[in-house]
């Protein structure tokens, strides 16, 4: 059974850069389609991107190319930085794992981590 | 981006009773080669992370209770439970993965009445 676990501060400051790792258990990370999705409080869900091809990565426009996933497959994980955050970067981080997806997007997602609170405050 | 629209965005149901949740996508999620709706359903509880209950828009994940069921084709949606349960209490949210970015509806919030 894959679990997936987010770790990372839980607390960053305002134009720092948000670092989150997310470590995969019971099964590889080079297959597969693994992504970060982003739920603020009171808010939806935000799909931030996806790695795939162990080092393909598509992004949601809409972060403005502050988002980088990278991956590394000796320890499977795979990471997220967000750089210049803003108090509208304040979510719970999860990281999730698609079975299927296409060059442009994941398709549906069938195991999460529990997610991670950051917080963006001074 | 395609928008999802979730409705209502709360309902309260009697246990034993129906609920239906309504999704509508801005455009149409249908893939004509495969003929596949790619829209899923979660569910979310406080403190949790998002279920998968249903994808390609009817198909129940493996073991999800058969009271869930999801129909719908095109850009109009339906999740329904057949039979609520008090363990069926959270927010659903139905997700489009046919066109980048993938975007998920607002929300439904299920309570016991």
């Amino acid at each position: 059974q894959v679990q997936l676990q987010e770790s990372g501060p839980g607390l960053v400051k305002p134009s720092e850069t948000l670092s989150l790792t997310c470590t995969v258990s019971g099964g590889s990370i080079t297959t597969y389609y693994w992504s970060w999705i982003r739920q603020p409080p009171g808010k939806g869900l935000e799909w931030i991107g996806s790695l795939y091809n162990s080092g393909s990565t598509i992004y949601n426009p809409s972060l403005k190319s502050r988002a980088t996933i990278s991956v590394d497959t000796s320890k499977n994980q795979f990471s997220l930085k967000l750089t210049s955050v803003t108090a509208a970067d304040t979510a719970v981080y999860y990281c999730a794992r698609s079975v299927y997806g296409s060059r442009t997007n994941p398709y549906y997602f069938d195991h999460w981590g529990q997610g991670t609170l950051v917080t963006v405050s001074s | 981006d395609i928008v999802m629209t979730q409705s209502p965005d709360s309902l309260a149901v009697s246990l034993g009773e129906r609920a239906t949740i309504n999704c509508k996508s801005s455009q149409s999620v249908l893939y004509s080669s495969n003929n596949k709706n790619y829209l899923a359903w979660y569910q979310k509880k406080p403190g949790q992370p998002p279920k998968l209950l249903i994808y390609w828009a009817s198909t129940r994940e493996s073991g999800v209770p058969d009271r869930f069921s999801g129909s719908g084709s095109g850009t109009d949606f339906t999740l329904t439970i057949s039979s609520l349960q008090a363990e069926d209490v959270a927010v659903y949210y139905c997700h489009q993965h046919y066109s980048s970015p993938v975007t998920f509806g607002g929300g439904t919030k299920v309570e016991i009445k």
